[in-house]
């Protein structure tokens, strides 16, 4: 069946610090990727997205991704993280054929220290 | 209006009660879609309306759930008989023609509680 994994339910980190997020898919053919973020009480808002080409993609805030289609992963990352990040951040797919239906992870929970 | 606009933007009503909540999509958008995000779960597909085409309904969760798109722009989900498992966030999205990789965008959603 297809599916969308993000391993991670909360991640903690130190504002400045590095951040990783990750996000694993199980589809037949390489899908349309998405990277969402949810602020509390706030709607999805687009950070980035995959479609083809170059598999590393930028996004708004200073975001980046890279897809990896021998691991079928599209992971996020951001190399220094600021106490506003702190959010919901929510993986989608898209199969690239059929019906145009996103398929969304579970979140990862981003926590930022001061 | 410049985004997805939904109201209301918070709802509670009591068990057994019928519930509308509103979607007014990003004007041109031909594609709209229905997510419930209940606490601390990912969003779940309820609904997808594309253009004139029959609306794809493999995610409404029970017979109490039911969603109309008037005109090709504004859409109605309701919920009849509301339960206490009904309360959640409830998610609307817009997309140009789809098929093509387009953005969705998504409205602030209708927080709604069932006491």
């Amino acid at each position: 069946a297809q599916s969308v994994t993000q391993p991670d339910i909360h991640i903690t980190v130190s504002e400045g610090a590095s951040l990783e997020l990750r996000c694993n898919y199980s589809y037949g053919a390489t899908p349309y990727l998405f990277w969402y973020v949810q602020s509390p009480g706030q709607g999805l808002q687009l950070l980035l997205k995959y479609f083809s080409g170059d598999t590393l993609v930028q996004g708004i805030k200073g975001f980046e991704a890279e897809f990896k289609r021998s691991q079928s992963s599209f992971n996020l990352r951001k190399p220094s993280v600021h106490w506003s990040d702190a959010a919901e951040y929510f993986c989608a797919v898209v199969p690239s054929g059929g019906s145009y239906i996103p398929t969304f992870g579970r979140g990862t929970s981003l926590i930022v220290h001061p | 209006g410049a985004g997805v606009s939904q109201s209301p933007s918070n709802k509670v009503t009591e068990k057994g009660k019928d519930v509308e909540l509103r979607c007014d999509p990003i004007s041109g958008h031909t594609a709209l879609y229905w997510y419930r995000q209940s606490l601390g779960q990912g969003l779940e597909f309820l609904i997808y309306f594309q253009g004139n085409s029959a609306p794809d309904k493999s995610g409404l969760p029970s017979d109490r759930f039911s969603a109309e798109r008037t005109g090709g722009s504004v859409s109605t989900l309701t919920i009849q008989r509301t339960q206490q498992e009904d309360s959640a966030v409830y998610l609307c999205a817009s997309s140009l023609e789809t098929g093509s990789g387009n953005t969705i965008y998504f409205g602030e959603g209708s927080w709604l509680t069932v006491v």
